[in-house]
């Protein structure tokens, strides 16, 4: 079965600053892996997504990820973070065969970004 | 922009009542999830459905839940006798593709009392 554990619950960071939100994974096959974002009141939006290629994924509103198979690791980072990003970030996963079926999810970081 | 959009946005059921979560996925869509979030736990996988079936459901998804698409707009999932412990929020979501995007809902949170 896979798993996915997000260190971090909380995460502040003043505004401009950079951000790394951590994510590791367990899975004995192959995954697919993705971030989601939720801001509040609203649902789940895809921020990236990793599915082979390139280990650096650059997703919307400037963020990127790089996969780390080695590490199981696949961190979200920010170079320069503003004051609406502010949101729960969920990392999740899922095994190659399925897609986007049975996604896998963590339980979420929430970046809080002040001023 | 499509969207999914669920109703109502929040519920309050007593328990042992059955209660009906609805969905509207967007409309060129053929993969319809469920997922849930018991309030500070992780988002959970409750089932995936294809060409008017389960492709795929976990082992929370036990006989008290069951899934509809009625009227080929609407994707509903119905708990038939609520528990204390089924109070979450509900996510629906679609995908057009097995291997393409899943959006998902703005959720609906249940409330058992």
């Amino acid at each position: 079965a896979q798993s996915v554990t997000q260190l971090d619950s909380q995460v502040p960071v003043f505004e401009e600053a950079p951000v790394e939100l951590r994510c590791n994974y367990s899975s004995s096959v192959s995954v697919y892996l993705f971030w989601y974002v939720q801001y509040p009141n609203q649902g789940l939006q895809l921020l990236l997504k990793y599915l082979s290629g390139s280990t650096l994924v650059k997703g919307i509103n400037g963020f990127e990820a790089e996969f780390n198979k080695s590490q199981t690791s696949f961190h979200l980072r920010k170079p320069s973070v503003h004051i609406s990003d502010t949101a729960e970030y969920f990392c999740a996963v899922s095994i190659m065969n399925t897609g986007f079926q049975k996604l896998v999810f963590g339980t979420g970081t929430r970046l809080l970004v002040s001023p | 922009e499509p969207e999914v959009t669920q109703t109502p946005s929040h519920q309050v059921t007593q328990m042992g009542q059955e209660v009906i979560l609805r969905c509207v996925p967007i409309s060129n869509h053929l993969y319809f999830y469920w997922y849930r979030q018991i309030l500070g736990q992780k988002v959970e996988f409750l089932v995936s459905f294809y060409n008017n079936e389960i492709s795929e459901k976990s082992e929370i998804f036990d006989d008290q839940f069951s899934v509809e698409r009625p009227d080929g707009s609407n994707f509903t999932l119905k708990i038939r006798s609520t528990k204390l412990e089924d109070s979450a929020m509900y996510f629906c979501a679609s995908s057009r593709q097995m291997n393409t995007e899943a959006f998902f809902g703005q959720g609906t949170r249940l409330t058992v009392v």
